[in-house]
């Protein structure tokens, strides 16, 4: 079965980075795209950006250029999400989800568990 | 960049049907996900491609979508239906392409 197993509970001080995990299995890691969306405690889902993990192609949120990277290791099958120069506002639980569809019918199958990205000095 | 808009909240009587709207300018030209989510969970995909339904997700929910407003129904609501519901669309039509996703609706299952 299709699974998505992040990486632990983060607390982080301001101006710091972040890396955030996710463990791919039950298919094929490089046949699907990896996103990274996020949620502030009683908000709603934020896209953040994708990755095609078979080219490493990336695309990003514009609101998050220049500050977020997402990289992948396929011989481990595991995606990253990198988030730098960290403010308050960045405090979020972060998912990653797997995408399908092509470009105008895109859409997430599968969910990571979350994972809580704390900052604060 | 593109907004999809959501009601804040919808209530249901047990048994009733529950329709959820998500706005956006003539969304009938995209194709439009929902997903629900319970509280403390994570997102589980409920209707892709406007009105497909991924294995395992009730006949109870349906989709639609037509000229600027989506739709999502849930027949026979009950009360494990309760959960925050958001649509979804790739937004192609601006300088940085991606994904938007409305504000999200509350369901109370009265």
């Amino acid at each position: 079965q299709v699974q998505l197993v992040q990486s632990g509970a983060e607390v982080k001080k301001p101006g710091a980075s972040v890396k955030v995990s996710c463990k791919a299995s039950g298919y094929t890691f490089t046949s699907y795209d990896i996103n990274w969306v996020r949620q502030a405690t009683g908000q709603g889902l934020e896209w953040v950006g994708w990755m095609n993990p078979n080219s490493g192609n990336t695309g990003y949120a514009q609101k998050f250029q220049g500050r977020v990277t997402i990289t992948r290791n396929t011989s481990i099958t595991t995606a990253y999400m990198e988030l730098s120069s960290l403010r308050s506002g960045d405090t979020a639980v972060y998912y990653c989800a797997r995408g399908r569809g092509g470009s105008y019918r895109y859409y997430f199958d599968y969910w990571g568990q979350g994972t809580l990205v704390t900052v604060s000095s | 960049s593109y907004v999809l808009t959501q009601a804040p909240s919808v209530s249901v009587a047990p048994g009733k049907t529950a329709r959820f709207t998500c706005g956006g300018d003539n969304i009938g030209s995209k194709s439009v996900n929902w997903y629900q989510q319970r509280p403390g969970q994570a997102p589980v995909l409920v209707i892709y491609y406007d009105s497909d339904r991924p294995s395992g997700i009730p006949e109870r929910f349906s989709g639609s979508n037509s000229g600027n407003t989506a739709t999502l129904t849930i027949s026979r609501a009950e009360a494990g239906d309760e959960a925050d519901y958001y649509c979804q669309v790739w937004d192609s039509g601006s300088d940085h392409p991606g994904v938007v996703f409305g504000g999200g609706t509350k369901l109370t299952v009265l």
